[in-house]
This record gives structure tokens, sequence and C-alpha cells, in this order.
């Protein structure tokens, strides 16, 4: 299981400025995480997920995350963020119960102004 | 395209009222969640049902309840509603393992006054 912790609660950029959103990770056995993302208004979705093989993994909307081990961080980036990517980004991690249910990240509020 | 449904988007109760937020899924989903979320604090989990009739404690479930009688609902119960259960409540629902992720509903936002 895993419990998560984002680095950056509020971040402002501009159109076509490349994104980073930190997040890392607590150990916990087998590694499962993922960010969703909830655009203003509507239901949280899930962007991207990670659970063996390439570290690099591909989302939804050129989104990507990079898993490292070695320093517990599974990141969220984007070369170029659009108007349209203003949400918040939840990072999460597979928790301790039964239930499969996840831990949620605190949520890092994205603005991308035109 | 899987489907979550909560019965309300917005709801507005009074400090002692029993509150009952509903959410249905279609896809055949095993589990089923329920999450509070507030500025600042993330989702955090009230309960979660691997089962018809099957529930365990989340992280926060104190002053909730919740019943799950048939597969595709879930529903949670607020006994005597507090003005400190005022917030977003999110359902989610998923297949059984670990490979697979959770589906959200849209929300309810509850008042309590």
């Amino acid at each position: 299981a895993q419990s998560v912790s984002q680095h950056n609660h509020h971040v402002i950029l501009s159109e076509a400025a490349s994104l980073e959103l930190g997040c890392n990770y607590s150990y916990g056995g087998t590694v499962n995480l993922f960010w969703y993302v909830q655009y203003p208004g509507q239901h949280l979705q899930l962007l991207l997920k990670y659970f063996s093989g390439d570290p690099l993994v591909k989302g939804i909307k050129g989104f990507e995350a990079e898993f490292i081990k070695s320093k517990f961080s599974f990141n969220l980036r984007k070369p170029s963020v659009q108007w349209s990517d203003t949400a918040e980004y939840f990072c999460a991690g597979r928790g301790r119960n039964s239930g499969y249910a996840l831990n949620f990240g605190k949520g890092t509020s994205l603005l991308v102004t035109p | 395209d899987v489907k979550v449904t909560q019965s309300s988007r917005y709801l507005v109760k009074r400090t002692g009222e029993k509150v009952f937020l509903e959410c249905v899924q279609d896809m055949d989903h095993e589990n089923m969640f329920w999450y509070r979320q507030d500025p600042g604090l993330g989702l955090r989990l009230i309960y979660f049902s691997y089962d018809v009739k099957m529930k365990e404690k989340g992280d926060i479930p104190e002053g909730y309840s919740v019943s799950r009688e048939k597969k595709e609902r879930f529903s949670l119960i607020l006994e005597s509603a507090s003005t400190n259960q005022t917030s977003m409540y999110l359902c989610a629902s998923s297949f059984s393992g670990l490979a697979y992720e959770q589906y959200f509903g849209p929300g309810t936002r509850l008042t309590v006054t």
C-alpha cells in the first residue's frame, strides 16, 4: 500500500508552458500509482496509471508520468499545456485495506492562463 | 462507457436530519466506495463495499453508515447530519483486483445548516 504526497497545491502557468506536478509515495509492497484529473464541474477521471513494466507511462490528453523508484516519485508531466488543462490533479496510491481503495494526495489546482 | 450516477448533485439539509446519498453503477463492479472531498484535504475514504451486504470502514467512518443490498447500488447514510459533514461526497466503483482503476460519479455537494 502507498500513501502519497503532492508538492504543489496551486500552480499557475501560461499556455504552451511545460508542466510538472510532483508526487511522492511511501514504499509499501506492490506499487500501484495513479493520476486523476477533475475538470471544473466534472467528475474525477483517470489520466494514467502505473502497475509495473515501463516506468514512463503515457495517459490521455498528452499527459505522461515517470515512475522513479529510487526517488519514490511519480511526477506528472505535459510538454505544452492548454487553457483546457485547467483542473485539479490528484495523485493516488493503492490503499492499505482489502478493498483496493485509493489513498489520494491533497491535490494540485492548476490554472492555465491564455 | 462506465456510468456511476449519484442521486443528487446538490443537497441542503438541517442539523440532526437523517440523510441518504445513493449511488448506482452499471458495470457489474464488485467494489464500491464512498469518499469525501474537502479543499486542501483531497479525497478521504469513508466506507467501501466489496460485495453485496459486505462493508468495511475507511479512514473517516464516524457519523456515517452504508448499505449495499444490491450489487449495483451503494448508499451512504448520515444518521444525524452535522455542520462538519458539509462537503462534497463522491461515489466510485471498480472491479476487484489491483489492476483496475476506480470510476467516479459526479458527486453530491451536501450542505448542512
